[in-house]
């Protein structure tokens, strides 16, 4: 079975200023997407940024950014120009790109404080 | 597109009572999820359902926990008898697959915020 782990349970970052937040996974599988989830006081589950594991080119959301090293397993976010919208709960997540694997499987989650 | 609906927003139920959580995947999605979310597990999978059909449930906690996918736009999730550890916050979400692969992010609804006394 595929694990994600998050191993920063908080993180702080001043306004304007870039943080970035780690995640790792557990596969044995070649195809495969990982995202990252944003969820606001308000407990929407937002979409911020996608990765397909046979594209080698970080994805990159306008302030948001990944580094994915698939050999490493490792999924990290960046986020440039910190606002303080961007203070919520991040999870970093695994989906398998097989036929049969369809379980969408998170991480522990990131609360991220933006101090102004 | 409305996306994915749920109601209600909040329960609060005594224990023992029988609760029903209802979703409403986006139209066209043909993958539903059933997710609950508490601050000592996470996000947890408890179901999931392919063109209505349950594919995977081994997240479901035990018995009393049952879900239904009768169409394509409507699903609940049932709690009978409830408990005070059932509280939480459940979210529903829907996918789409395209060509041989289950499409990729799932969207989700706001949750139901389930609390039983």
């Amino acid at each position: 079975a595929q694990t994600v782990t998050q191993s920063q349970p908080e993180m702080s970052v001043q306004e304007a200023e870039t943080v970035t937040l780690s995640c790792t996974y557990d596969t044995s599988e070649s195809d495969y997407y990982l995202f990252w989830y944003k969820q606001p006081p308000s407990r929407q589950m937002i979409l911020v940024i996608r990765q397909e594991a046979y594209k080698q080119q970080n994805a990159t959301e306008n302030r948001f950014s990944v580094n994915f090293q698939k050999a490493a397993k490792s999924f990290s976010l960046k986020i440039s120009d910190s606002q303080l919208g961007d203070a919520a709960m991040y999870f970093c997540a695994y989906r398998s790109g097989e036929t049969s694997g369809s379980r969408l499987t998170f991480g522990e989650g990131t609360q991220l404080t933006v101090n102004p | 597109d409305a996306g994915v609906i749920q109601s209600p927003r909040h329960e609060v139920t005594e224990m023992g009572q029988e609760v029903t959580l209802r979703c409403k995947p986006i139209s066209g999605h043909d993958y539903l999820f059933w997710y609950r979310q508490t601050m000592m597990r996470g996000l947890e999978l408890l179901i999931y359902f392919n063109n209505n059909v349950p594919i995977d449930d081994s997240g479901m906690p035990e018995d009393r926990f049952s879900a239904k996918m009768p169409n394509a736009s409507f699903s609940t999730l049932k709690i009978q008898p409830s408990e005070p550890r059932d509280s939480a916050v459940y979210f529903c979400a829907s996918s789409l697959r395209q060509g041989f692969k289950p499409n990729t992010e799932a969207f989700f609804g706001q949750g139901t915020r389930l609390t039983v006394v």
